[in-house]
């Protein structure tokens, strides 16, 4: 399967500040997805990203607060903009699955531990 | 609205027995369910799936069951070793939509 680098693995930021996160993946793929994971929380999804498209967001995200860009096949950013402490949170980027996962079976980042000041 | 449901946060099993994780779901339009296991500082990793056309799959030591009339969802490990403690979390991927719906997971804790 993928292997996905991201960076950085955590960070504590002040309120108002943005915080930029860098997925990189060892193979060409089409589809990335970035989830959140909130304390206590179930992950979830907050953008897909496509090469050479505009990301697709789900409801209750906004491209203003989570700006992704998607330069290439194997590279996407997350920009989590004017933060609060609310935006806590474990950021995670994922490919979508392999011949061995299943078309499903997703491969994640290590994560981000992102706290708010 | 939460549409997949795991509702023990915990659960501890002693070394060698059966660890049975429950998840349950609301949306009958989920057409893949998967089981993914987490361990601190890293990211989910995918354990095993099973189809909504199916009701079992088993891939080693790990058996997922799936009860489409129910709408519920097992994972079964057995037998249970030290490292599979861990958080485990239940997701579905809705029919036609590249996307999962996670639980808010079950912490496995094996006792030696």
């Amino acid at each position: 399967s993928a292997v996905i680098s991201q960076k950085p693995s955590r960070d504590i930021c002040q309120r108002g500040t943005s915080l930029t996160i860098q997925c990189q993946v060892d193979s060409q793929v089409t589809m990335m997805f970035w989830y959140r994971q909130q304390p206590g929380q179930s992950l979830t999804l907050i953008a897909t990203a496509n090469q050479g498209s505009e990301a697709t967001y789900e409801s209750g995200f906004v491209i203003d607060k989570f700006p992704i860009s998607r330069p290439n096949l194997t590279f996407s950013t997350l920009t989590v903009s004017n933060m609060s402490p609310e935006d806590s949170s474990i950021y995670l980027c994922s490919v979508a699955g392999t011949e061995t996962n299943g078309p499903y079976g997703y491969t994640f980042g290590s994560g981000t531990r992102l706290t708010v000041v | 609205d939460q549409q997949v449901k795991q509702n023990s946060p915990s659960l501890s099993v002693q070394e060698g027995r059966i660890s049975i994780l429950n998840c349950d779901y609301t949306n009958s339009m989920f057409d893949y369910f998967l089981w993914y296991k987490k361990y601190p500082a890293e990211g989910p990793t995918f354990l095993i799936s099973i189809s909504s056309i199916k009701d079992k799959n088993e891939d080693g030591r790990f058996t997922v069951f799936l009860n489409k009339s129910a709408k519920h969802l097992s994972l079964h490990i057995v037998p249970s070793q030290p490292g599979d403690s861990a958080v485990y979390f239940c997701a579905a991927s809705p029919q036609g939509a590249q996307k999962l719906v996670f639980g808010q997971g079950t912490r496995l804790t094996i006792n030696p």
